[in-house]
């Protein structure tokens, strides 16, 4: 079973519309969370952090439900812009090895 | 500032030749990671470095591969014998690691590799 997962999508979705994703995690121990963004042929940046008790970056909210081990990415009002590959990340916590793990990615379209 | 750089940007061999990539941290950053990506795969961790302590080879996926870090400052990673599988982006990250506590990853521009 692979540390994350999450649907690869695509999303194609139109200007205006509000998507999610969904991402679920192995590691019930996984201490942080994270969104990454990647857009086409250039390299991941981190785009939020994900709390327990939820949190919003102008458009993008992003959830955590540690009992049901998943993390959820919301945007809203979705611009061309968004056009990318949305990582999920979880880091592990311990220190000394690899305790960093990436999704496939969710690939997302917004169409005009 | 100057972020995480490689080189070079692109990289055409033949198979069976021998292929260093090098990637140029951000100055200060303890952390090193090197991943993989493959088209339209997600990141697949290859070796970790953290300050002075031995390197986490966990995720190179064969003795061809092999990486070091001079100096706590700049790496090369090195494919030995290259097959054509190894064809993929090779991106390199660094973060100031203070431990158990996560810090943002930087990621480099990576490497595409394309062995013929």
């Amino acid at each position: 079973r692979k540390e994350v997962e999450q649907d690869p999508g695509p999303f194609n979705v139109p200007e205006g519309a509000t998507v999610a994703f969904n991402c679920t995690y192995s590691n019930s121990a996984s201490q942080s969370f994270f969104w990454y963004r990647q857009d086409c042929r250039k390299e991941p940046k981190l785009l939020m952090s994900v709390y327990s008790s939820g949190n919003e970056d102008g458009r993008f909210t992003a959830q955590l439900n540690r009992a049901s081990q998943y993390i959820s990415l919301l945007i809203r009002d979705s611009k061309l812009s968004d056009s990318a590959t949305y990582l999920c990340v979880v880091y592990g916590g311990e220190t000394g090895a690899n305790n960093l793990f990436f999704g496939t990615g969710t690939r997302l379209t917004v169409i005009p | 500032g100057a972020g995480v750089s490689q080189s070079p940007s692109n990289k055409v061999t033949e198979k069976g030749k021998d292929v260093e990539l090098r990637c140029d941290p951000i100055s200060g950053h303890t952390a090193l990671y090197w991943y993989r990506q493959s088209l339209g795969q997600g990141l697949e961790f290859l070796i970790y470095f953290q300050g002075n302590s031995a390197p986490d080879k966990s995720g190179l996926p064969s003795d061809r591969f092999s990486a070091e870090r001079t100096g706590g400052s700049v790496s090369t990673l090195t494919i030995q014998r290259t097959q054509q599988e190894d064809s993929a982006v090779y991106l390199c990250a660094s973060s100031s690691d203070s431990g158990s506590t996560y810090n943002e990853q930087f990621f480099g521009p990576g490497t595409r590799l394309t062995v013929l």
